[in-house]
């Protein structure tokens, strides 16, 4: 199994550019997550879903959308990217609530 | 925001000694998990320790849980070089549907050979 794999592993944005970071999970976990993490915030998420069709926000969502057409991928969508963005982002999956997540390695994202 | 704190912000300690830190919380959870992070890589998960359990082991890792205290502790005993990571708390939000999570700051550990 690959786990959770995210793509691009590095990536910078103009300011007002959209992009789209792209995160699957092999494992069939129904639950998966996004968060950022920021030097000396520790990680908070921004978008999780609890299955396919099924999104809700989480403690930081502004400026970001996210979609789960299918249990495997969980894209995370920035549609207007501002400096304030600059971050690193993981995926993370767990098969079920408040059970072990599993993290993807991360895209590091700078917005100049 | 139910964030965790956690504490000593950063560690350094010799290889073979123990090494405890400390993570307390502000609202009731269902569980309570650890996460280690090492350099530029994604978290992985150590431990989950429930809300109706005290104390839970794992190799070298131990973990307690006070839940009137609002807090938890780690120990990882004989530490190696290759424990030098990050460690986290997660927190549950008790919410539903569920899987919401709260990550403290971290403890930054360094072990000396």
């Amino acid at each position: 199994n690959a786990g959770v794999t995210q793509t691009p592993k590095f990536q910078v944005l103009k300011t007002g550019q959209s992009m789209t970071l792209q995160c699957a999970q092999d494992m069939n976990h129904e639950y998966m997550s996004w968060y950022r993490q920021d030097p000396g915030m520790g990680l908070r998420l921004i978008h999780y879903s609890v299955g396919a069709g099924i999104t809700d926000q989480g403690e930081v969502p502004n400026g970001y959308n996210v979609s789960r057409s299918t249990t495997e991928d969980f894209p995370l969508r920035l549609l207007s990217a501002a400096p304030s963005q600059t971050s690193v982002y993981f995926c993370a999956s767990s098969y079920g609530a408040y059970t072990e997540q599993f993290f993807g390695p991360g895209t590091r994202l700078t917005v100049l | 925001s139910q964030q965790g704190e956690e504490d000593p912000q950063a560690l350094s300690i010799q290889e073979g000694e123990n090494a405890t830190m400390n993570c307390s919380y502000k609202t009731s959870i269902n569980n309570l998990q650890w996460y280690r992070q090492n350099s530029g890589r994604g978290l992985v998960h150590l431990i989950l320790i429930r809300s109706n359990e005290r104390e839970k082991h794992s190799g070298r890792l131990r973990v307690t849980l006070d839940t009137s205290k609002k807090s938890s502790s780690l120990l990882i005993t004989a530490s190696r070089a290759a424990d030098t990571a990050s460690y986290f708390c997660a927190t549950d939000a008790q919410t539903e549907p569920g899987n919401q999570f709260y990550f403290g700051t971290g403890t930054s550990l360094t072990v000396i050979p």
